[in-house]
């Protein structure tokens, strides 16, 4: 079956301006990640969904970043007013249920002019 | 508060070698521990998953061992080949207290031909 995607795989933006990150998960994977990776280090924890809920949002780094997920299966990052430290590459990840096998999509590079 | 360390940060070696990698953890109260692998540009790929009841668990030329008392996991790679060059990065789970997921920060590996 098809893997976890991710569009667009690339953004570049303003300063400033609004942005949509989108996840598609695998079918049937009720658990959902999104990460924030910066170059030579491990993927940072942003916000994980079980089902349609945040179950823990502890990784978002101020009120700009906000995730959804109404349906329970595809997902959407937003950050608003972005800013140059925003830029990194975006992964979204998901498994069976928490804390299972976690399967991750190419990413989406930000890059915030 | 979880805290993940991979040495080395950085490793060469020669086609054909075994070579072992390593992954430090400051809570043992683990659920499992995930190794991935990360090609540049790219998503990560899951390699194992090894619980945390498990003393190891094997795929092809993979081993990975847990010893949770130690707070340590190892990724040993037989019979390397230059296309086991990549990024390799071990991660944990939330435990009871979440759902964030904690990555090292990897060790590149660079297998010669």
């Amino acid at each position: 079956g098809a893997g976890v995607s991710q569009t667009p795989s690339n953004k570049v933006t303003e300063k400033g301006k609004y942005v949509e990150l989108r996840c598609d998960p695998i079918s049937g994977h009720t658990a959902l990640y999104w990460y924030r990776q910066s170059l030579g280090q491990g993927p940072e924890f942003l916000i994980y969904f079980q089902g349609t809920g945040a179950a823990d949002d502890s990784g978002l780094p101020n009120d700009r970043f906000f995730a959804v997920r109404p349906e329970g299966s595809v997902s959407t990052l937003k950050i608003q007013r972005t800013e140059r430290g925003d830029s990194a590459v975006y992964l979204c990840a998901s498994s069976l249920t928490s804390r299972n096998e976690q399967f991750f999509g190419p990413g989406t590079r930000l890059t915030v002019l | 508060k979880q805290e993940v360390t991979q040495i080395p940060a950085a490793l060469s070696v020669p086609e054909g070698e075994n070579l072992v990698l390593n992954c430090s953890f400051t809570d043992s109260a683990i659920y499992n521990l995930q190794w991935f692998r990360q090609d540049p540009g790219k998503g990560l790929t899951s390699l194992l998953l090894i619980q945390s009841s498990q003393r190891e668990q094997t795929s092809g030329r993979l081993n990975a061992s847990l010893d949770k008392s130690s707070g340590r996991s190892t990724l040993y790679i037989a019979a390397s080949q230059p296309g086991d060059s990549a990024t390799y990065l071990c991660a944990i789970p939330g435990n009871t207290g979440g759902f964030k997921t904690i990555f090292g920060a990897g060790t590149r590996l660079f297998v010669k031909a």
